[in-house]
């Protein structure tokens, strides 16, 4: 069907309230990775899951970060406290082979 | 640790001219390589991965182990070409690792 979807496209939120993103895959692809990305840099790995379980969330900054996929489709980042420096834009991406990844086109977060 | 390089942040080339941008990686393991590019106003899609040999858009892309390269060239820059471009290693799904990025700019 269509490509990788992210809810919402922009957030703007205040510095210490929680956001929730979403990723919503190609039907049917097994891998899920999600990427933070600063302006002027390349995507930075935060964690990856296959089906419903996360295999690797070696990249998440600390525990204020956390994701989810419970039913191994759709899945959720979620950043509680916010923080200025949380300010970038969050990339998903799937895979059904675990090789060529198809992205989303982000959700662009700011911090006030 | 895995690290990639691409030396280059920004690229500038006529149209007509060749294009290389360089990527060189440090990886355990023997790693896939892949070539994404984004496009203005488009989402981050592959432009090719080592494996498969292919040429996309007259891009070729040539790994050297030896020296743990994987250079993307074209011989005749387009002005539709000017992007941003990652070199990313894959080593299987895990850690996976993009490089800075580089932008070609391809001048009329």
């Amino acid at each position: 069907g269509a490509g990788v979807s992210q809810s919402p496209r922009y957030k703007v939120t205040k510095r210490g309230q929680d956001v929730a993103l979403r990723c919503d895959p190609i039907s049917g692809h097994v891998s899920l990775y999600w990427y933070r990305q600063a302006l002027g840099q390349g995507p930075e790995f935060l964690t990856y899951f296959n089906y419903e379980a996360q295999q690797d969330k070696s990249g998440l900054p600390n525990d204020r970060f956390s994701a989810e996929r419970p039913e191994g489709s759709i899945s959720t980042l979620t950043i509680q406290r916010t923080e200025q420096r949380d300010s970038a834009m969050y990339r998903c991406a799937s895979s059904s082979s675990g090789s060529e990844q198809y992205f989303g086109p982000g959700t662009r977060l700011t911090v006030t | 640790a895995q690290r990639v390089t691409q030396p280059e942040k920004l690229l500038s080339v006529f149209k007509g001219a060749p294009v290389e941008l360089k990527c060189n990686y440090s990886y355990s393991g023997s790693p896939e390589l892949f070539w994404y590019v984004q496009y203005s106003r488009q989402r981050l899609q592959l432009l090719l991965r080592h494996i498969s040999r292919e040429s996309i858009k007259g891009f070729t892309a040539d790994l050297n182990k030896g020296e743990t390269s994987f250079h993307l060239k074209k011989p005749f820059a387009q002005e539709e070409d000017s992007a941003m471009y990652y070199c990313a290693p894959d080593n299987y799904g895990q850690n996976f690792v993009f490089g800075p990025g580089t932008r070609l700019s391809v001048l009329p």
